[in-house]
């Protein structure tokens, strides 16, 4: 059974603060890793994208890749309030290469106080 | 910009009735996904298409249909709604033009089953 996992939290961090959500996950074949943002009553938008061991930055976005430890991360610098919402981790390319589809983690919920 | 559009953001329908969610994207994507998101369960995948005409079970297809007749339009189909099937329903698109796994998603549409 090809499983993410992540923190439900909620994870709650004062404004301006650096919020560290993490995401573990069981197919080591996997190859492509993704950072979703969704909004209460919204749908999920894609927000970080990574495939190679490392950092990749996005404005005040850092997504981390490990995959000799099987984690991907995402750090979101100085929050902010409009950062509150919950981030899927989803997971794909695994299972004889299999791209088309992703395997989801059931979110961490974030909080960022005033 | 993907867009992907869906028939409705909210529906409300009776028990026994046959329900039709609609899914349109404009970026002539060959790939194309119906998923629902229910608290605590997180996004499970009910079907998707590779392709026009072709179709794959998810993880959760008992109790649904689907069509894709067009290229650009998935539908979703209940042939008979039950209470239990109340949910949000989500629809996604990707290419294979590109190696990457990125799924678009529509903004939703909130079924209630009464």
């Amino acid at each position: 059974q090809k499983e993410v996992e992540q923190n439900s939290g909620p994870l709650s961090v004062p404004e301006g603060a650096i919020a560290s959500l993490n995401c573990t996950y069981s197919d080591r074949g996997s190859q492509s890793f993704f950072w979703y943002r969704q909004y209460s009553g919204k749908s999920p938008e894609l927000i970080m994208s990574i495939y190679s061991n490392g950092d990749k930055e996005d404005g005040r976005f850092t997504a981390q890749l490990n995959k000799a430890s099987q984690y991907v991360s995402l750090l979101i610098r100085d929050s902010q309030p409009s950062d509150s919402a919950t981030y899927l981790c989803a997971v794909g390319g695994g299972h004889a290469g299999n791209n088309r589809k992703l395997i989801w983690g059931l979110g961490t919920s974030l909080a960022v106080n005033p | 910009d993907v867009k992907v559009t869906q028939s409705s953001r909210y529906l409300v329908k009776r028990t026994g009735e046959k329900v039709f969610l609609e899914c349109v994207q404009d970026m002539d994507h060959e790939n194309m996904f119906w998923y629902r998101q229910d608290p605590g369960l997180g996004l499970r995948l009910i079907y998707f298409s590779y392709d026009v005409k072709m179709k794959e079970k998810g993880d959760i297809p008992e109790g649904y249909s689907v069509s894709r007749e067009k290229k650009e339009r998935f539908s979703l189909i209940l042939e008979s709604a039950s209470t239990n099937q109340t949910s949000m329903y989500l629809c996604a698109s990707r290419t294979e033009r590109e190696s990457a796994d990125t799924q678009y998603f529509g903004p939703g549409t909130r079924l209630t089953v009464l």
